[in-house]
């Protein structure tokens, strides 16, 4: 069964700082990697997904990595703002239905 | 894309009493999942409802305990039946609409038993 780990679990920023939130997994026979942000008590916001075929992806100051061949993603946030404080998951697709979750990293961004 | 909806966004509930929780999308998807996110924990699956099939639910959920109900490809239902304490979570619809398999959620339904 897959296993998605994502590490740290919380990390707190002052504002302006770029910062690299990872995730891994232990099957590399994925069909993609897509990475959310959850704020408190609320629902999942698509940030950026990643196909099996594609290195990277990017938008805005967000930029996804994927290695699958290690197991591993980065989603690397440029010039941090309160405003991104938020949980960040990552989730893993290995057959296009079913979905495994990471546990989470939990950002902080001080003003 | 898809815009996900769900009713209610949160409520409290009293012991032993059952709860329906709505999600409505705004295109017609095959593929729906409900999931419980229980207090600072990551999302766990409950089941799959494809639309024309009856519900595949993860192990450690039962029919009986979250009847789910998929009566055409823009709704669904999930229910909390016979609820506890410990039933006290975030449930959350996902959907995925095209062939990317990108996922998206609604905004959840916050569950608090007494």
């Amino acid at each position: 069964k897959q296993e998605v780990t994502q590490i740290p679990a919380a990390l707190s920023v002052p504002e302006g700082e770029n910062l690299v939130l990872n995730c891994s997994f232990t099957d590399s026979a994925i069909y993609n990697l897509q990475w959310f942000r959850q704020d408190p008590g609320k629902g999942l916001t698509s940030l950026l997904l990643i196909q099996s075929s594609q290195r990277e992806q990017t938008s805005g100051r967000l930029n996804a990595s994927l290695d699958k061949s290690s197991g591993r993603s980065t989603l690397y946030i440029a010039a941090s703002q309160p405003g991104d404080s938020a949980t960040y998951l990552c989730a893993v697709s290995n057959t296009g239905n079913q979905f495994y979750f990471g546990t989470g990293t939990s950002l902080t961004v001080i003003p | 894309s898809a815009v996900i909806s769900q009713k209610p966004s949160r409520d409290i509930c009293q012991r032993g009493t059952s709860l329906t929780i709505q999600c409505q999308v705004d295109s017609q998807v095959t593929m729906m999942f409900w999931y419980r996110q229980q207090p600072g924990q990551s999302l766990t699956l409950i089941a799959t409802a494809n639309q024309g099939s009856e519900a595949t639910y993860e192990s450690g959920f039962v029919i009986d305990k979250f009847p789910i109900s998929r009566p055409n490809l823009t709704f669904s239902t999930l229910t909390v039946s016979n609820m506890s304490p410990e039933d006290s979570s975030i449930y959350l619809c996902s959907v995925v609409p095209g062939d990317t398999y990108e996922q998206y959620f609604g905004p959840g339904t916050r569950l608090t038993v007494t």
